[in-house]
């Protein structure tokens, strides 16, 4: 069974910049989960699909952040303008629907200067 | 909304002693809690879970008990070895299936 797929698994903008990540999650998995994971801190829920509509985004800055899966399959996650706090891991997971049980792409390392 | 407190922030252990984290959460409404090792610059990976209708579970080395009463669970791992220094994470899922993990646990097993 392939995992969840991200990309880029790196990438280093410029405050104010724009940027964009893509995830593809398990095949089958009717929830999707975007976390933002600052170093030494535990995964943050940005926002939460469940097929194509979201369930949750009550932490996602939306003056910054869209997020969209338009399909209820993969999604894209884009920040714009970036700022230098937005310097993060971003976790992508899916989920079955009644399992429950979440797993976790590789991630995007964003480093803003 | 949902909390989940983690304790300790770190944890050092001797080579085949016991480790045990412990974590708290808020939601009464809360029906399953996963755990995930996380080793460095690696993906969190989901290693063992209970759900609310159980109140222990055993997989080889590690085991998760839940209180769901006093609203905490642990996870136990028993003859740490040193390729079980990792973060370790737990998590709570509310209704809606909300995955809200705790702040993390850096484990450090001493050969």
């Amino acid at each position: 069974e392939a995992g969840v797929a991200q990309s880029p698994r790196y990438k280093i903008i410029e405050k104010r910049q724009s940027v964009a990540f893509w995830c593809n999650p398990i095949s089958g998995h009717a929830t999707l989960y975007w976390y933002q994971q600052i170093l030494g801190q535990g995964p943050k829920l940005l926002i939460q699909f469940q097929n194509n509509g979201v369930v949750d985004d009550s932490q996602l800055p939306k003056d910054r952040f869209s997020a969209e899966r338009l399909k209820g399959v993969d999604s894209t996650l884009k920040i714009q303008p970036a700022k230098l706090e937005d310097s993060a891991v971003y976790l992508c997971a899916s989920s079955p629907l009644a399992d429950g049980r979440a797993f976790f792409g590789q991630g995007t390392r964003l480093t803003v200067v | 909304g949902e909390n989940v407190e983690q304790h300790p922030s770190t944890l050092s252990v001797q080579e085949g002693d016991s480790a045990v984290i412990k974590c708290t959460y808020s939601d009464s409404a809360s029906n399953y809690f996963p755990w995930y090792k996380q080793e460095l610059g690696k993906r969190p990976q989901l290693i063992i879970d209970i759900r609310s209708n159980v109140g222990e579970k055993k997989d080889q080395r590690i085991a998760v008990t839940l209180n769901k009463t006093a609203k905490h669970f642990s996870l136990h791992i028993t003859e740490t070895q040193p390729e079980d220094s990792a973060v370790y994470f737990c998590a709570s899922r509310e209704y809606g299936n909300k995955l809200v993990f705790g702040a993390g646990t850096i484990l450090r097993v001493k050969s």
